[in-house]
């Protein structure tokens, strides 16, 4: 069905370890994929996307991976800092007749331990 | 620092109530979007508008009135909600339909029905 679903509800680090958050999409036809972090009290934002005819893009301290073979989208955040703590949220775009549509993930808890 | 300004931050409104939710975007986008976020749930898409007309309404109960009179303003109208309305709405904005552009959000109204 039309859901985005993640592999772990909570995630707990070390400070300065790589974090590493993963996302399963259930259509084949999502062509865009974005990650958003959303803190405490905060609204969503937006980290990084990549699209279907990519594997890799790599921002500042995060890589994104898509695995279209078997719908898998990671989160990688290397370095991990306690101001990473948050939810993340992977979103995929269900492309239709007008656009597109973002199906949004329920999220992951990132707590990073000093 | 967000582009996408949410008022009131907070609202706490009785069942026979009529409030309204306001979004002001600063960042030059032509679409805008109304959320559901509620505890340990996906993000749920309300309202959909493109260049001030609207797109898609995602089977949102009537007591939830949208309205655009620019592309820079969106304002959800609530009245006779019930409790499990209480939520956090989020309102977001992209260039355009979502196709390939990442949405942007503000900090949402923490909506409390008694």
């Amino acid at each position: 069905g039309e859901s985005v679903g993640l592999h772990l509800p909570t995630l707990s680090v070390q400070e300065g370890d790589n974090s590493i958050i993963n996302c399963a999409y259930s259509n084949s036809a999502s062509d865009y994929f974005i990650w958003y972090k959303q803190e405490s009290g905060k609204g969503p934002q937006f980290i990084i996307d990549i699209r279907s005819n990519m594997d890799k893009r790599q921002g500042q301290r995060v890589t994104v991976l898509l695995n279209k073979t078997v719908k898998h989208l990671s989160l990688q955040i290397a370095a991990t800092q306690p101001g990473d703590s948050a939810v993340y949220f992977c979103a995929e775009n269900l492309f239709n007749n007008q656009g597109g549509k973002l199906i949004f993930g329920q999220g992951t808890e990132l707590s990073v331990k000093p | 620092e967000t582009g996408v300004t949410q008022t009131p931050r907070h609202l706490v409104m009785g069942m026979t109530n009529k409030k309204s939710l306001k979004c002001e975007q600063h960042l030059g986008h032509n679409a805008m979007y109304w959320y559901k976020q509620s505890a340990k749930k996906p993000l749920e898409l309300m309202f959909v508008y493109n260049f001030k007309e609207q797109t898609e309404n995602n089977s949102v109960p009537s007591r939830f009135s949208p309205e655009c009179p620019n592309s820079s303003h969106l304002f959800l109208h609530l009245h006779t909600l019930q409790p499990e309305d209480s939520a956090l709405y989020l309102c977001a904005s992209s260039q355009d339909l979502p196709s390939y552009q990442p949405q942007h959000f503000g900090d949402g109204t923490r909506l409390s029905i008694l």
